[in-house]
Parts: structure tokens; C-alpha cells; sequence
């Protein structure tokens, strides 16, 4: 079963408009991590929350991560066009002890220009 | 220019014919792992290395095989592929296993008919 889930599955704003999405996963992590990927392409990171950090920011990006709800959301504020693509949230379960890294199954948004 | 490369980048072949996908990055990583991506599964791992001559299971190995002879190349092996192992695949290197980003390669699309 995946260790980390995102909701919603998709997602259609309009341009300008603010896009959260949402993610899940079962075990102990030492981290969770966001990556974009634009159709078919490599995904591209975005932002390392610690798991003894609570928020952190990079540019339009915010993520927060609440471990005693095992969860994190990830905001994109005053989005645009070039934000459509997928994006996935990766976790290290069980505090990194089995050297992998599960990926939920994504959230697909689409900026409407 | 730092980065991960997988070569071919597409490739469409027949079952039972052992091919292999390469992986090469030139960022002195000690981290490498290959992933599957299929639509509505996500991410998932097949291999990963923590340094040369040190590889293990992700959570999908089955048909598949690697080998880090090299810090810097990561093969996947198929020896004897099936149409199941259609998939669009990715290799990602970071510098010290799951606690830096990753970074990750173009993408191997491969069909076996």
C-alpha cells in the first residue's frame, strides 16, 4: 500500500487563484518531500520539510507538516499557467530506517490562464 | 551542467529480450535508485544504491537487476522482459541517501510487446 497519499486527485483552478493540496502517509518519517512534474517529464523537487519543522517557504510555495495528524499540505499561491503538472509528495517511512522512498500517487492540477 | 542521464530515452521491444537501461550522473551522488512510474500507481521503487557495490530491494524488484560497479552508473537490467514491465521509468541520484533531495533523470519510456 503507498505510504503517502495526496488529495485531491485533481485539481482546476483559475490563474491567480491559491492551490492546496494534500498528503498522507502511515509511519514515522525523518522528512517528506514535494516534487512537481510537468506530463511525462523528470520530476523536479521542490521543497525538504524536516520532521521536526512545522512550515517552511519557498517563494510562492508553502508546506506545513502536522506529524501527529501524519500529514502535509502544500500551497502555491497566485498560481499560474506554468504551474500546471502533477505533483507528488515522497516519504522515508519509518523515520528513514529501510533507505527507501515512497511516493503518493500524486495530484494533478490544472491552472486555467 | 550537473545532472542525471538515462539512455535510450525510448525504447519499444519484445518480450524476452534482455535489455538494459543506463543511468549515469555526474554529481559524485552516493545515493542512486531507479523507480516505475504507471498511471494511478505513482512512483515506485525498484532498486536503490547507497554507495558502489552496495544495492537493495525496493518495493517492485521483481524482473529486474542492477549493478553500482561505479559511483556514477546505476544499469537496470531486464533480463527477460514482459509486457507488465511497460512503464515509463526513472533513475534519481542524491548525495547521501534520503535525506537530500533527488534529483532525477529524463525518463526511459519503454514498451515490450
Amino acid at each position: 500500500s503507498q505510504q503517502g497519499e495526496e488529495d485531491p486527485q485533481a485539481l482546476s483552478i483559475q490563474e491567480g487563484e491559491n492551490a492546496t493540496m494534500n498528503c498522507s502517509y502511515k509511519t514515522s518519517i525523518n522528512n517528506l518531500q514535494w516534487y512537481r512534474q510537468n506530463s511525462g517529464r523528470g520530476l523536479v523537487h521542490l521543497i525538504l520539510i524536516r520532521s521536526n519543522e512545522r512550515e517552511k517557504h519557498s517563494g510562492r510555495l508553502r508546506v506545513t507538516l502536522d506529524t501527529s495528524k501524519k500529514s502535509s499540505s502544500l500551497l502555491i499561491t497566485a498560481s499560474r499557467a506554468a504551474d500546471t503538472a502533477s505533483y507528488f509528495c515522497a516519504t522515508d517511512p519509518y523515520g528513514g530506517a529501510t533507505n527507501k522512498l515512497i511516493f503518493g500517487t500524486g495530484t494533478l492540477l490544472a491552472v486555467q490562464p | 551542467e550537473a545532472q542525471v542521464t538515462q539512455n535510450p530515452r525510448y525504447l519499444i521491444t519484445v518480450t524476452g529480450k534482455k535489455l538494459t537501461v543506463t543511468c549515469s550522473q555526474n554529481m559524485n551522488h552516493e545515493y542512486m535508485s531507479w523507480y516505475r512510474q504507471d498511471p494511478g500507481l505513482g512512483l515506485r521503487q525498484i532498486y536503490y544504491s547507497m554507495n558502489v557495490e552496495v544495492t537493495d530491494k525496493g518495493d517492485v524488484p521483481e524482473g529486474y537487476k542492477v549493478s553500482r560497479k561505479e559511483k556514477r552508473n546505476f544499469p537496470l537490467i531486464l533480463e527477460s522482459p514482459s509486457p507488465n514491465q511497460t512503464s515509463l521509468y526513472f533513475c534519481a541520484s542524491s548525495p547521501r541517501g534520503l535525506v537530500h533531495e533527488q534529483y532525477f533523470g529524463p525518463g526511459t519510456r519503454l514498451t515490450v510487446t
